[in-house]
């Protein structure tokens, strides 16, 4: 069964840029949808957008069409999330999560990294 | 984009009681939803995909059912570990979340 563990805390300034990595092991991932997922402070879940490794396809939340940007390394099985011109109300837990179906971005979330926190602050 | 709307925002209730969570989709989803269950400081875990799919390793007392635009998820008898915020999620058209129902102790 595939695990997801994500990458490290990190501690931003306003307007700069963060990249988180989630790194899959266990598994098949190149054909999975990977998909990112926050949660600010004490609120629900917001999706953001998603890539499916094998074609490199992705969808983004109209929210962060302009600022994130998903990628993937299938030599690596790891997935990245890049979130641009960064603000206060980006301060959250960010998750990846893998879809249950191959080859679509239409299914539940099965498996979920344990989350980077992101805290931008001046 | 499809709004999903969760009630009550928090149930009360006592162990081995029964719980019963709904959720609604501002326009059908067909049976497009998922239930994830999250406890304090960790991630969110699946519980019910496909409105009433029970996912792996998933006990017996959580059940989900519903299509179109109402849905429940229900919890026969609550124990002590299932004490938490519980979200709906559409994935009929990319993947939105309601705000979430907690669920605590009575």
């Amino acid at each position: 069964q595939v695990q997801l563990v994500q990458s490290g805390a990190e501690v931003k300034k306003p307007g700069s840029s963060v990249k988180i990595s989630c790194k899959a092991s266990g598994g098949t991932f190149s054909t999975y949808a990977i998909n990112w997922v926050r949660q600010a402070p004490g609120q629900g879940l917001e999706w953001m957008g998603g890539i499916i490794p094998i074609f490199g396809t992705t969808n983004y939340a109209q929210k962060f069409q302009d600022r994130v940007t998903t990628t993937a390394d299938e030599s690596t099985n790891t997935a990245y999330m890049e979130l641009s011109s960064l603000r206060s109300e980006d301060t959250a837990v960010y998750y990846c999560a893998k879809i249950h179906s191959e080859t679509t971005f239409y299914d539940a979330y099965d498996m979920w990294g344990q989350g980077t926190v992101v805290i931008v602050s001046s | 984009e499809i709004v999903m709307t969760q009630s009550p925002a928090t149930l009360s209730v006592s162990p081995g009681e029964r719980a019963t969570l709904s959720c609604r989709a501002s326009q059908s989803i067909y049976s497009n939803l998922a239930w994830y269950q999250q406890r304090p400081g960790q991630a969110p875990r699946l519980l019910i995909y496909g409105a009433s799919t029970r996912a792996t390793g998933i006990p017996a007392r959580f059940s989900g059912s519903g299509s179109g635009t109402e849905f429940t998820l229900t919890i026969s008898s609550l124990q002590s570990e299932d004490f938490a915020v519980y979200y709906c999620q559409q994935y009929n058209n990319w993947g939105t979340f309601g705000q979430g129902t907690k669920v605590d102790i009575k």
